[in-house]
């Protein structure tokens, strides 16, 4: 079966500053890997995937993520962060480079940026 | 207007009652799936459907039935809504190729008393 750990509930780090929000992955052959964010009282919003090719993938607001096989990991990182990227944050995995599986996500992992 | 629309957004209902939770999409996609999130819990999949004829129960079907009603309508319900159903539940769609992104509602607030 296919899951998705990640396995820290908060995240915090000062604004200007480099954040990691962490992603593990269990799924028999390739993956499709996909992070999202969640804004309070919205609904989430498709950050960036990774579904073959370079390992670093680039995504919307600044973000991007490196997908590392022999981890099994799919990190989300940003080289400077925004108190506004305070959110809270999923990674998703589908499972066997296949189309016929469901999107699973992880707990999620809220971030908090101060200024 | 919204891609994913689900109604209502906020429900209060009393233990026992049945309850449907609409959603409707204008993507075009074959895929449609329910979530239900929790504090600590992330989102947990309850039903996905990839075409019309499709049903699949996720990891937590159980006091959840679903209907696909068209392409574009995907309803969950609860036939005797129970406290612990309180969530928030979102819809979500997606495309058939399984490595485009999802699309996801604004979630349906439900409170069971």
């Amino acid at each position: 079966a296919q899951s998705v750990a990640q396995p820290e509930d908060q995240v915090n780090v000062a604004e200007g500053n480099p954040l990691t929000v962490k992603c593990t992955y269990s799924v028999s052959g390739n993956p499709y890997l996909f992070w999202y964010v969640q804004y309070p009282n919205r609904g989430l919003q498709f950050l960036l995937k990774y579904i073959t090719g370079d390992n670093l993938v680039k995504g919307s607001y600044g973000f991007e993520a490196e997908f590392n096989k022999s981890q099994t990991s799919f990190h989300l990182k940003k080289p400077s962060a925004l108190v506004s990227d305070s959110a809270l944050y999923f990674c998703a995995v589908r499972g066997n480079g296949q189309a016929g599986t469901a999107l699973i996500f992880g707990k999620g992992t809220t971030l908090s940026v101060s200024s | 207007d919204a891609d994913v629309t689900q109604t209502p957004r906020n429900r209060i209902t009393k233990t026992g009652k049945r309850i449907m939770l609409e959603c409707s999409q204008t993507k075009g996609h074959d895929r449609m799936y329910w979530y239900r999130q929790d504090p600590g819990l992330g989102l947990r999949l309850i039903y996905y459907s990839f075409d019309v004829k499709d049903i699949n129960k996720g990891e937590i079907s159980d006091g959840y039935s679903v209907s696909r009603q068209a392409q574009a309508k995907f309803s969950l319900s609860l036939e005797s809504a129970i406290p612990n159903q309180t969530a928030l539940y979102f819809c979500a769609t997606e495309s058939g190729t399984g490595s485009t992104e999802a699309f996801f509602g604004q979630g349906t607030r439900l409170t069971v008393v």
